[in-house]
């Protein structure tokens, strides 16, 4: 157990639609990331958050965002969902904002868009 | 072009073989960061080893040993005397300085099967 939360576990939804994913962080970590893993596409980092604050885009499209609260869990937001959107999506927490912390990966959401 | 490249793409080896697993990657910055993870069949991702770019020293971990080399840019994994607990997709992953933050780019991963 990597000390990382992620709810729900498995999402299913319509395309159109919009979802919200939760991550709890280990405690004491301070950054989270979140990624996409699909099949045809891998494992692509989207977004760093370090303390509330937004440190690192990767291959976030304009329908996702994310957001870091005050608690310093995190949500990633997915709207207007579409075929190609189904993956399994994780989070991860890190001490630092830094690359030269390891990270720690959360048990991932499935999302199934339909 | 791909920052981390695993030409592997599945590897079957039988019990007790030994097994090494490839990775190249690329990268412009003098100070980045090496990772190989471990992804078994339940699906979390579990943190192996990080190596920073100016410690080129090998690593031995129980049986798992990592070679790194600058020269050839290249950060392999090895097993020895496999088993088969040791069957799952693993990814090595570079990390790179990105604005405030860093990037994470992951391999496309190599599925290890271990037969008994």
């Amino acid at each position: 157990d990597s000390g990382v939360t992620q709810t729900p576990k498995h999402l299913i939804t319509a395309t159109g639609q919009r979802v919200t994913l939760r991550c709890s962080p280990r405690s004491g970590d301070l950054s989270v990331y979140w990624y996409q893993q699909s099949l045809d596409q891998g494992l692509q980092f989207l977004i760093q958050y370090y303390n509330g604050e937004e440190r690192a885009k990767g291959n976030i499209l304009e329908r996702f965002s994310a957001q870091q609260f005050p608690d310093l869990h995190s949500e990633l937001n997915l709207s207007s969902l579409e075929l190609g959107d189904s993956a399994l999506y994780f989070c991860a927490s890190s001490v630092g904002d830094r690359g030269r912390n390891e990270q720690y990966f959360g048990p991932g959401t499935r999302l199934t868009v339909t | 072009a791909q920052k981390v490249t695993q030409a592997q793409t599945e590897i079957s080896v039988v019990e007790k073989e030994d097994v090494t697993l490839d990775c190249v990657y690329e990268t412009r910055d003098t100070t980045y960061y090496l990772f190989w993870y471990k992804q078994p069949p339940s699906g979390e991702l579990v943190f192996l080893i990080r190596r920073n770019s100016f410690d080129e020293q090998n690593e031995i971990s129980g049986r798992y040993s990592w070679n790194f080399q600058k020269s050839t840019s290249s950060f392999n994994f090895t097993i020895t005397a496999s088993q088969v607990v040791d069957s799952a997709v693993y990814f090595c992953a570079l990390s790179e300085a990105l604005g405030t933050g860093n990037q994470f780019y992951f391999g496309t991963g190599t599925s290890l099967t271990v037969i008994p």
